[in-house]
């Protein structure tokens, strides 16, 4: 069974600060994707990476796959309160299976 | 394209009550999903169906059932309802080639007496 360790669990920040939102297994997985969710509403698919070492920007949202595939982390440069809401990492296998981590409740205050 | 709806949007069953969630997806995967989310545990997979006609079970099976009627539909069915599944439930869709990417619908949030 993949596990997949996201932290941290709640991230409660001032706007205009950073923050750094990371995921870690002992799998290797084939790609992995972030999701945002907001209440009320299904995940909505952020970005996917897939090669290791690979670093993707989203306007002030960068996200990074580590060298061997087991980690990846999300950086946000100067949060703004509509950053706020639930943010999961997802590790996918070849065969199409998610394993999610436990997601990171982000609160931005103005 | 509707993308993945869901019905219905929120339920209140009675312990030992039946019931059936939907799911239909509009953009032609292969691939569905069922998951559920409670606080402090990301989602879980109850149950999936890699394609037309076929269905397996997922890392929370137990008390739940599927029926993938078409490549459009998959739906996911509670026997005998328990206050252990009340949660907020999740149909995924996949297109399955290539990178790896799951579209989600707005979720069914039951609540179980």
């Amino acid at each position: 069974t993949q596990l997949l360790e996201q932290s941290p669990q709640f991230l409660s920040i001032q706007e205009g600060e950073n923050l750094t939102v990371y995921c870690n297994s002992s799998s290797v997985f084939s790609s992995l994707q972030w999701y945002r969710q907001e209440p009320g509403e299904g995940p909505v698919l952020l970005v996917t990476v897939v090669t290791g070492g690979e670093v993707k920007k989203l306007k002030r949202l960068t996200f990074q796959f580590g060298d061997a595939r087991k980690d990846s982390s999300l950086h946000i440069t100067a949060a703004q309160p509509g950053d706020t809401g639930l943010y999961l990492c997802a590790g996918a296998n070849s065969y199409g299976k998610l394993t999610f981590g436990q997601g990171t409740i982000l609160t931005v205050h103005p | 394209n509707a993308g993945v709806t869901q019905t219905p949007k929120f339920q209140v069953l009675k312990t030992g009550q039946s019931m059936t969630l939907q799911c239909a997806q509009d953009m032609n995967h292969n691939s569905m999903y069922w998951y559920r989310q409670d606080p402090g545990m990301g989602l879980r997979l109850i149950y999936y169906s890699a394609s037309e006609g076929t269905t397996d079970k997922g890392e929370v099976p137990n008390g739940y059932n599927v029926s993938r009627l078409n490549k459009r539909e998959f739906s996911l069915r509670l026997e005998s309802a328990a206050p252990s599944q009340t949660s907020v439930y999740f149909c995924a869709s996949l297109y399955g080639t290539g990178v790896i990417e799951q579209y989600f619908g707005p979720g069914t949030r039951l609540t179980v007496t």
